[in-house]
């Protein structure tokens, strides 16, 4: 398995805290990627990075931030949360580059109440 | 309209039968594609990569990939129970091919 860990597994939180999800790697992979899962709408990307300090949008990135400060750290914020942000969050890695695949963590259900 | 699609299934074949996965995709200048297995609770697990047309095979499962049609499909042969799960296909942009977007999957069931 690749070397991916996320914490934490599983969280209860409240609307409008913040909350930080991280994901660790051991790859020393250059691509980071958070996506989320829901029922019906499968993977969906929020961001990704593409190295240390450089950080992009995905295809639902309002209400989150992100921020990789070292290659095996990619950390995922959500600023004020809300009950729509309860989801699966997975984080994948890729060395990049033509011909390369994506990795996945084993992911984190938060529950936003 | 959505980058990947797929049809939701559920699918269901006999066990030893072969299972056809289809997935659609839109932009043209797609020219990564892969498939995913998903088991309930889990993680996405990688399966398959094709990047050209064509078939591609890997043990009991074949990848089939047609530019054209803007079409890529997944057979698996003698489908076991084992092999009851949600696959993903996933595609990389033609204009970033470090991202990856993903359909919402097809659930096989595959029954003994």
């Amino acid at each position: 398995d690749a070397g991916i860990t996320q914490s934490p597994r599983h969280k209860v939180t409240e609307t409008g805290t913040p909350v930080t999800l991280r994901c660790h790697q051991t790859e020393n992979h250059r691509y980071m990627y958070w996506y989320r899962q829901d029922p019906g709408h499968g993977l969906r990307l929020i961001h990704y990075s593409y190295g240390v300090k450089d950080t992009d949008k995905g295809e639902v990135s309002d209400g989150y931030s992100v921020s990789r400060s070292k290659t095996e750290d990619f950390l995922l914020t959500l600023e004020s949360a809300t009950s729509s942000q309860t989801s699966v969050y997975f984080c994948a890695i890729s060395a990049g580059g033509g011909d390369t695949e994506a990795f996945f963590g084993q992911g984190t259900r938060l529950t936003v109440v | 309209q959505k980058e990947v699609e797929q049809n939701s299934g559920p699918l269901s074949v006999p066990e030893g039968a072969i299972a056809s996965l289809n997935c659609t995709y839109s932009d043209r200048g797609s020219q990564s594609f892969f498939w995913y297995r998903q088991y309930s609770g889990k993680s996405p697990e990688l399966i398959m990569s094709i990047y050209s047309n064509g078939d591609k095979e890997d043990g009991r499962f074949t990848a089939q990939l047609n530019k054209a049609s803007q079409y890529v499909s997944l057979l698996i042969r003698d489908s076991q129970p084992s092999d009851s799960a949600t696959y993903l296909c996933a595609v990389s942009p033609g204009n970033n091919f470090n991202k990856f977007y993903f359909g919402s999957g097809t659930k096989l069931n595959v029954k003994p």
